[in-house]
C-alpha cells in the first residue's frame, strides 16, 4: 500500500544546531508539503513543492528550507535550530486533480530545541 | 504522543449516540472542504470531502453538509463509537492553480466518547 513516512519521529536538538527532517512518499503525488502544529495554532504550512526541483514558501517559512531533487523526498532543513521552532512536524502528499486537493499525511516527528 | 492542543472545544457523545461536529469557514469563494481525524501520536486522516456544488455527501457512518450561505460546514458521525475520540478539523481550499495544496485548516474540536 502507498504511504508516506517520516523519520526521526522523535529528535532532540540544540539551539544553533542544523537538523534535517525526513519524508518520503510512495503516492507517487507531484504535490508535498510541510506543516508544523502547536498548541493555539493548529496545522501551518512552512513549505511546499509542485514537482521536482519546485519549492515555495508557506506562511512561516522563516528559518526552514527544503530541496525537491525526486518525486518521493522532501526534506526539510532547519538550519540553525531555535527553540522556538519547537513543534511536531508534519509532512503531507496530494495529487492535484482539478476536482480535489485531499493531502495524505505522515505521522509526524517531535522536535524539541534546548 | 504528539500534542494536538489543550485549548480546543470538547463535544462530550456518548457511545452509541450521533455526534454532529461544526465547523465556520472564513472564505465565500472556497470551492473545496475536507474533514480530517487526528488522534493522539498520529498525523491527520483524512476522512471525507466534499465539492461546494453539492450540500451533502455521504460516506461510512459519516456524513458531510455544506451551508454556503452561512460559511458552515458540519460533520455528523452516526453511532459514536470509542475509537471515533480523536481531534476533527475542517480545511477549505479556493481550487485555483493560486491555492494548490493551500488547504486552510480551521483550529480543531476534541472529540470525547464515553462509555
Amino acid at each position: 500500500d502507498a504511504e508516506i513516512t517520516q523519520s526521526p519521529r522523535h529528535k532532540i536538538t540544540e539551539t544553533g544546531r542544523q537538523v534535517t527532517l525526513a519524508c518520503h512518499q510512495t503516492w507517487n503525488h507531484n504535490n508535498m508539503f510541510w506543516y508544523r502544529q502547536d498548541l493555539g495554532h493548529g496545522l501551518r504550512l512552512i513549505h511546499y513543492s509542485y514537482g521536482v526541483q519546485d519549492t515555495n514558501k508557506g506562511e512561516v517559512s522563516d528559518g526552514y528550507s527544503v530541496s525537491r531533487s525526486n518525486t518521493e523526498d522532501l526534506p526539510l532543513t532547519l538550519e540553525s535550530a531555535a527553540s522556538s521552532q519547537t513543534s511536531v512536524y508534519f509532512c503531507a502528499s496530494s495529487a492535484w486533480t482539478g476536482a480535489t486537493d485531499t493531502q495524505y499525511f505522515g505521522p509526524g516527528t517531535r522536535l524539541t530545541v534546548l | 504522543g504528539e500534542s494536538v492542543g489543550l485549548h480546543l472545544p470538547t463535544l462530550s457523545v456518548q457511545e452509541g449516540d450521533n455526534s454532529i461536529i461544526n465547523c465556520a469557514y472564513s472564505n465565500s469563494a472556497s470551492d473545496y472542504f475536507i474533514w480530517y481525524k487526528q488522534e493522539s501520536g498520529k498525523g491527520p486522516q483524512f476522512i471525507i470531502d466534499i465539492r461546494s456544488n453539492m450540500d451533502k455527501r455521504q460516506g461510512q457512518r459519516v456524513t458531510v453538509l455544506l451551508n454556503k450561505t452561512v460559511k458552515h460546514l458540519s460533520l455528523q458521525i452516526a453511532a459514536t463509537q470509542p475509537g471515533d475520540s480523536a481531534v476533527y478539523f475542517c480545511a477549505e481550499n479556493l481550487m485555483t492553480t493560486d491555492s494548490w495544496g493551500k488547504l486552510q485548516f480551521g483550529a480543531g474540536t476534541q472529540v470525547v466518547v464515553t462509555p
